[in-house]
């Protein structure tokens, strides 16, 4: 299995909403990724998890919570949301120090 | 600190011909170098990689050289196809190997 699966694929939430993000690889890679890519622009990291433990956490605002619950699983939890983190969200992993295998993506609007 | 530059895009080709894309970096070490490739409505896909100078990533047509004398590392293909269409990201494997840097993308448009 050569995969990284995101699910869902389309997201429309309210600005007082939770919603979850989930990611799922099966490849054996122990770092994992969550990138955020707004349109015409490259991915912008979120959070990294290295054997389940984040690794790092680029300056994001509390309402993206990100968790590990084992090495296959990715989640990003969302909570009140604004319009403009409207965007395509993207899970990745990979060996340390290696090329990345994304997932398709979520696309979230918020509303 | 690291960073990539990419040439603007978008680039525009005619099927069969011959592209390049302009990517130079900056980094302290020896970084990874990769390029990937993203279709419409799609997530990344790693094209190709090179872990050391002198050393030539290659895959489905593509090819591009890690050149450390000039800090460049170019995406080349012979001869394009319509779906070769794409936006293609040129990037950087950071230090302590979880932090790519992504440059900005260059699109590509090819017309039958």
């Amino acid at each position: 299995d050569t995969e990284v699966t995101q699910t869902p694929k389309h997201l429309v939430m309210g600005m007082t909403n939770k919603k979850s993000l989930k990611c799922e690889q099966h490849m054996g890679h122990r770092a994992m990724y969550w990138y955020k890519q707004k349109a015409k622009k490259p991915p912008e990291l979120m959070f990294v998890y290295s054997y389940e433990k984040l690794s790092i956490n680029e300056s994001v605002p509390s309402r993206f919570s990100p968790e590990c619950p084992n090495s296959s699983l990715l989640n990003l939890h969302l909570h009140a949301l604004q319009p403009e983190d409207s965007a395509l969200y993207l899970c990745a992993s990979s060996r340390p120090g290696d090329g990345y295998t994304f997932g398709s993506g979520t696309r979230l609007t918020v509303v | 600190g690291d960073s990539v530059t990419q040439m603007e895009g978008p680039v525009t080709l005619s099927e069969e011909a011959f592209l390049t894309i302009n990517c130079t970096y900056t980094a302290t070490g020896y970084p990874s170098l990769f390029w990937y490739v993203q279709y419409p409505g799609e997530g990344l896909q790693l094209l190709l990689k090179a872990t050391k100078a002198d050393d030539k990533g290659s895959n489905k047509g593509f090819e591009a050289t890690y050149r450390k004398e000039t800090t460049s590392f170019h995406l080349e293909k012979g001869s394009v196809q319509v779906s070769d269409s794409a936006v293609y990201f040129c990037a950087l494997g950071g230090t302590g190997g979880f932090k790519t840097i992504f440059g900005a993308g260059t699109r590509l448009f090819v017309k039958a």
